[in-house]
C-alpha cells in the first residue's frame, strides 16, 4: 500500500468554480503535510503547509483530518491559471527522513 | 535571490555509462533531498543531506547510485552503468530546515537509450 494516495483525475472545471482535492495517507503518526503544485515539464512549487487547525491562503484552503488520515484542498473561484498537477505530501519522521509524495491530482481550468 | 540550479537540464546517456548530475541548493539551506520522477508519477525519495552528512539513503534503488555533498552546499549525484529503467527526471531540493517547505530545481531530465 502506498504511503500517500491521491484521485490521479482528471478534473476539468469551468472558470470560477470551485474543486477539491482529497489525499490519503497510510500512517498515522506522519506529522507535516503540504500540498504542491507542477506544472507540465516543471518543478514542484510549493502551494501551502497544512496545519492541524486548517489553514487558508486567498483562494486556497487546506484541511487536515487526523482521524480519518486525509488531507484536503480547496480552490475557490478557480483560474485558467490554476491548471496544474497538484501534489500531495507527508512526512513520516519515523521512517528516517522521508518525505513521500502523492502521483498528483491533473486540473485543467475551461474557459 | 538565487533559486535551486541543477546541470546538466537534460541528459542522453548510452547504456551503460556513467553520469553526474549537480545541483547548488539555495545558500544556507542545510537540507538538501534528491529526488526521481517518472513520467505520470510523483517524486521519490531518493535520498537525503543534512550539510555534509547524509543522513539517509535508502531511497536509492541500487548500489549503482551514489551521492555526495563534501563541502556541504553542492550536491553530485551519481549513476553508475546506467540502465533504461534509469531514465527519469532527477530533482534536486533544499531546504532551511528538515521539516519545512522544500524549494526544488528544475530537474535534469536522463534519457538513457
Amino acid at each position: 500500500r502506498k504511503e500517500v494516495e491521491q484521485d490521479p483525475g482528471p478534473f476539468n472545471v469551468p472558470e470560477g468554480a470551485t474543486v477539491a482535492f482529497n489525499c490519503t495517507y497510510s500512517n498515522s503518526a506522519s506529522q507535516s503535510f503540504f500540498w504542491y503544485r507542477q506544472d507540465c515539464r516543471k518543478e514542484p512549487k510549493l502551494l501551502m503547509s497544512v496545519y492541524s487547525s486548517g489553514n487558508e491562503d486567498g483562494r486556497f484552503t487546506a484541511q487536515l483530518n487526523r482521524a480519518s488520515q486525509y488531507i484536503s484542498l480547496l480552490i475557490r473561484d478557480s483560474k485558467l491559471s490554476d491548471s496544474a498537477t497538484y501534489l500531495c505530501v507527508v512526512f513520516d519522521p519515523n521512517t528516517g527522513n522521508q518525505f513521500y509524495f502523492g502521483t498528483g491530482t491533473s486540473l485543467t481550468v475551461i474557459p | 535571490g538565487a533559486g535551486v540550479s541543477q546541470s546538466p537540464r537534460y541528459k542522453v546517456a548510452k547504456r551503460g555509462q556513467d553520469v553526474a548530475l549537480r545541483c547548488d541548493p539555495i545558500s544556507g539551506h542545510v537540507s538538501l533531498f534528491w529526488y526521481q520522477q517518472a513520467l505520470g508519477q510523483g517524486p521519490e525519495f531518493l535520498t537525503y543531506f543534512q550539510n555534509e552528512a547524509q543522513l539517509d539513503k535508502s531511497g536509492l534503488p541500487s548500489d549503482r547510485f551514489f551521492a555526495e555533498r563534501p563541502e556541504g552546499s553542492v550536491s553530485t549525484l551519481k549513476i553508475q552503468r546506467t540502465q533504461q529503467e534509469d531514465s527519469a527526471v532527477y530533482l534536486c531540493a533544499s531546504s532551511l530546515l528538515l521539516v519545512g517547505g522544500q524549494y526544488f530545481g528544475p530537474g535534469t531530465r536522463l534519457t538513457v537509450l
